[in-house]
């Protein structure tokens, strides 16, 4: 599996805006880049997905690089219920029978403090 | 509209025994997927359930078996508990056809004493 990089931990204050990096390298051309946070006691979240082309929600954006080795996820204003752990993820796509089937492997990835 | 349901939320077991967690998928959601997150760690996954069969599998030992039953529900079944398997089992699903995002569940503390 293709693995990504995200620095351990980042703070920011709250209402101010957020980039959170991921590198990955080895990305195959039909890998999209997921992003996943996870709460204090809760299970992990979904924030957004793309694959080439930046993609914004109304959680996020994402911005990809255009050699689609790195991203970032943009927070536009944090609040402190955004403090959580952020994962850059890449999915990997395994067909049998011509269904996809997708797996997700987490690395460890950037806490995120939100000061007052 | 449910979300995905775990139970127990927590479950202390002592060394050797066998133990059974229970997920119910968001409805609409016909693909279930089991992760074990260890204190600190990221998700790893386990194994995928999709029409009843299991579909994929992580680096996990045979000790770890699964079900899905047909009205997708699925369960984790661990055998013969060692004190590392002491984790929160998070149990995620979603619509193989219409969606790309995993919805998890809050998991299930297991404690192996």
């Amino acid at each position: 599996d293709a693995k990504t990089t995200q620095p351990n931990s980042m703070e920011s204050n709250e209402e101010e805006p957020v980039h959170l990096p991921c590198n990955h390298s080895t990305i195959s051309g039909t890998d999209y880049i997921h992003w996943y946070r996870q709460l204090p006691s809760q299970g992990p979240e979904y924030v957004i997905h793309g694959l080439t082309s930046n993609v914004n929600n109304r959680m996020a954006s994402l911005a990809i690089a255009e050699d689609r080795k790195s991203s970032t996820l943009i927070l536009h204003r944090a609040t402190l219920r955004d403090a959580a752990v952020y994962y850059c993820i890449l999915r990997v796509f395994v067909n049998a029978g011509g269904t996809s089937y997708g797996k997700l492997t987490f690395g460890q990835g950037t806490i995120l403090t939100v000061h007052p | 509209d449910a979300g995905v349901t775990q139970s127990p939320t927590h479950l202390i077991k002592t060394r050797g025994q066998q133990v059974t967690l229970r997920c119910s998928p968001k409805s609409g959601h016909d693909t279930v997927s089991w992760y074990q997150q260890a204190l600190g760690q990221g998700p790893q996954f386990i194994f995928q359930y999709y029409e009843e069969e299991e579909r994929q599998r992580g680096n996990f030992p045979d000790r770890f078996s699964g079900h899905q039953f047909p009205n997708y529900s699925s369960e984790l079944n661990v055998n013969a508990l060692l004190l590392g398997d002491s984790a929160l089992y998070l149990c995620a699903s979603r619509s193989i056809h219409r969606g790309e995002a995993l919805h998890f569940g809050n998991g299930t503390r297991l404690t192996v004493t």
